[in-house]
């Protein structure tokens, strides 16, 4: 069973508009991360979230972690068509150990 | 750097054969990751290396599957003997320092046991 869960599974864009990714763990996690992967390819990182609260940003895309550090969220503005691919958070519940990704969000950007 | 380099990059073998996939970590990399990827199940860590150490194990479905890392620039994943089951995408990841923090994955080998 995953103990990460995503939501929505997959999703269907417009270029320019602006979309957000769930993922979701019933337990504390020591660290968050963000990944995307391309079809057929490896996975890239993304972004780590660590603390409570925290929140980051890279360009377009900004990933948050709750303040229960049991939710996370990434947001895309101004979506573009090199954004398409399947966005996987991936999470530890101690430093190092237990490594588990989620689903995966597969996103399609419509030009 | 090449990144995290994987092969083969394609393998399809009869059932009941022998599969070795190999993987080489970027160089300075101390931790080592073997994960699979299927349909069904999504991405699954199977093992990982801290210094050529196995930390975690616990990922690896059964005694058919064993991964060693002689050393700090290779290590292997063997499968035998392979099923029809097993077929998936294999992927090798390095990352510095003992957390699992900002992995660099390879491309993966997409095997097929027929």
């Amino acid at each position: 069973s995953q103990e990460l869960e995503q939501s929505p599974q997959s999703l269907i864009v417009q270029e320019g508009k602006n979309l957000t990714i769930n993922c979701t763990s019933s337990k504390t996690l020591y660290g968050l991360y963000w990944y995307k992967q391309k079809y057929g390819e490896g996975l890239i990182f993304l972004m780590m979230l660590q603390k409570g609260g925290e929140e980051k940003s890279h360009e377009k895309i900004t990933a948050k972690l709750d303040e229960k550090k049991q939710q996370s969220s990434l947001h895309i503005t101004a979506s573009q068509p090199s954004h398409a691919g399947i966005y996987l958070c991936g999470a530890d519940r101690s430093m190092g150990q237990n490594f588990v990704f989620g689903p995966g969000t597969r996103l399609s950007v419509l030009p | 750097d090449a990144g995290v380099i994987q092969s083969p990059r394609h393998e399809v073998t009869e059932m009941g054969q022998e599969v070795t996939l190999r993987c080489k970590p970027i160089s300075g990399h101390n931790s080592l990751f073997w994960y699979r990827q299927t349909m069904m199940r999504g991405l699954e860590l199977l093992i990982y290396f801290n210094n050529n150490v196995p930390i975690d194990d616990s990922g690896m479905p059964e005694d058919r599957f064993s991964a060693k890392m002689p050393n700090a620039s290779f290590s292997t994943l063997k499968i035998q003997p392979s099923e029809p089951r097993d077929s998936a995408v294999y992927f090798c990841a390095s990352s510095l320092g003992a957390a699992s923090y900002e992995q660099y994955f390879g491309p993966g080998t997409r095997l097929t046991v027929t």
